[in-house]
C-alpha cells in the first residue's frame, strides 16, 4: 500500500493567514493527488483533484500543487469557514489511501 | 445535483454481517465506480471498495476476504456486506462517487451513517 503522510497533524492560524499543508506519498502517485476538507460530523467534501486542478465550486483561495510524492495545499487568505480538518487522498495504485489528516484550528 | 443516501442497521452484533445500502438520486449510476470508505471514530479515512456499474468489483486486500459490494442498477443502488465484523467494524459509513477521467477523485458523498458493533 502507498503510505500517505501529512503535515503538520495540526496547525492554528488567525483569519486571514496563508497557510501551506503538506502530503508525501511513500511512492509516486504522478499527479493522481485529491484534497478533502472535513468539518465536524460531515462528509468530506473534495477541493482539489489532479493534485492542482480546482472542483467545481470551490474558492479560489484554495489551491495546489506538486506531482510525483510531495504534494501541498494552500489556502491564501484563511475565512472562517475554513478551520476543519484536510485530507489528502491518492488515486494513482490500489488500494487508495488517505493521509491522517491535518486539523486546522483558529489561533 | 447527483445526491448519495446511506441506509441501514445502526447496530450490528459481533461475528455477524454489516448490510448497508446506498441510494443514487438525480442521477445516472452509469459510467462510474461506486465506493465504500469509512472512518471510526476520531480517526482517518479507509477506502474500503468499489463496484462499476457493469458490477466489476475492486477491493481492499485488508477488507477483502469479508467484504462484498454489488449494485442493482434497476434500483440505482449499491451495496455494502461486511462479514464476522468486530468492535474494530465501529465507525461511520460513506458511499462515494469516484469520477475518473481525468479526475480520479471522490466527488460525491453521501452524508455517512453510524454503524456501531456492541451486543
Amino acid at each position: 500500500d502507498i503510505q500517505m503522510t501529512q503535515s503538520p497533524s495540526s496547525v492554528s492560524a488567525s483569519v486571514g493567514d496563508r497557510v501551506t499543508i503538506t502530503c508525501r506519498a511513500s511512492q509516486g502517485v504522478s499527479s493522481w493527488l485529491a484534497w478533502y476538507q472535513q468539518k465536524p460530523g460531515k462528509a468530506p467534501k473534495l477541493l482539489i483533484y489532479a493534485a492542482s486542478s480546482l472542483q467545481s465550486g470551490v474558492p479560489s483561495r484554495f489551491s495546489g500543487s506538486g506531482s510525483g510524492t510531495d504534494f501541498t495545499l494552500t489556502i491564501s487568505s484563511l475565512q472562517p469557514e475554513d478551520f476543519a480538518t484536510y485530507y489528502c487522498q491518492q488515486a494513482n495504485s490500489f488500494p487508495y489511501t488517505f493521509g491522517q489528516g491535518t486539523k486546522l484550528e483558529i489561533k | 445535483q447527483v445526491q448519495l443516501q446511506e441506509s441501514g442497521p445502526g447496530l450490528v452484533k459481533p461475528s455477524e454481517t454489516l448490510s448497508l445500502t446506498c441510494t443514487v438520486s438525480d442521477g445516472s449510476i452509469s459510467t462510474y465506480y461506486w465506493n465504500w470508505i469509512r472512518q471510526p471514530p476520531g480517526k482517518g479515512l479507509e477506502w474500503i471498495g468499489y463496484v462499476y456499474y457493469s458490477g466489476s468489483t475492486n477491493y481492499n486486500p485488508s477488507l477483502k476476504s469479508r467484504v462484498t459490494i454489488s449494485v442493482d442498477t434497476s434500483k440505482k443502488q449499491f451495496s455494502l456486506k461486511l462479514s464476522s465484523v468486530t468492535a474494530a467494524d465501529t465507525a461511520v459509513y460513506y458511499c462515494a462517487r469516484f469520477f475518473g477521467s481525468g479526475s480520479n477523485a471522490f466527488d460525491i458523498w453521501g452524508q455517512g451513517t453510524m454503524v456501531t458493533v456492541s451486543s
